[in-house]
């Protein structure tokens, strides 16, 4: 147990569509991440929160992508009108309560946009 | 997660041997990397690391070495099990609070 939830862990919508994505990390002191993983490539950064703050959003991240922490606990990832492209694993990472860098990842949510 | 991978470098070894697992990386100015193991379904999960001013880490059946001269890191797993199946990624840290993560290398194990 790595100490991330997330959910859900499937989600299969149409073209157009809305989703939103949430992450539960077992401490609230702490950063919390998201990465976008596709098919036969590592995890791509999308953006981290220190505490309710977003202090850094890839270019991935374009303005259909939003991503909230509030009260620095939960995390949510929405995704409006979503396109095709936009179909990958979701992945949301904690880390630890030392000073390491390790990241502790939750299993993902996986998107697919028909 | 998924079915990672279908693309990827593929390291085939014999159960009970040595699989080295090599990753390049490009930013001269990451200071701390990471191996992380992922398998089907699940989330990448911590391996070992290593800092710039090492060389070398060892941890339980697992080596890692970093050439900086060459920026070459690589990952050694000793005595190689089934449960070592995975997809295995290297990923820098250039001291700041952003890990990039290279493309993988799927390993099989062969019994």
């Amino acid at each position: 147990d790595t100490g991330v939830s997330q959910n859900p862990r499937h989600k299969i919508t149409k073209r157009g569509q809305n989703v939103t994505f949430r992450c539960d990390p077992i401490s609230e002191h702490n950063r919390l991440y998201w990465y976008r993983q596709t098919l036969g490539q590592g995890p791509e950064f999308l953006t981290y929160f220190q505490n309710e703050a977003q202090l850094e959003k890839s270019r991935l991240l374009s303005d259909r992508f939003s991503a909230e922490r509030p009260k620095g606990s939960f995390s949510t990832l929405e995704i409006q009108r979503t396109e095709q492209g936009d179909s990958a694993m979701y992945l949301c990472a904690r880390t630890g309560t030392g000073n390491t860098g390790e990241l502790f990842f939750g299993e993902g949510s996986r998107l697919t946009v028909l | 997660g998924e079915s990672v991978g279908l693309h990827l470098p593929t390291l085939s070894v014999q159960e009970g041997d040595n699989s080295i697992i090599n990753c390049a990386y490009s930013n001269s100015a990451s200071d701390y990397f990471i191996w992380y193991k992922q398998e089907s379904g699940k989330g990448p999960q911590f391996i070992i690391d290593i800092r710039s001013n090492m060389d070398k880490r060892q941890g339980q059946r697992v080596t890692v070495l970093l050439n900086k001269t060459v920026k070459h890191l690589s990952l050694q797993i000793a005595a190689t099990q089934p449960g070592d199946s995975a997809v295995y990624f290297c990923a820098e840290n250039d001291g700041g609070f952003k890990t990039i993560f290279g493309a993988g290398t799927r390993l099989f194990v062969k019994a």
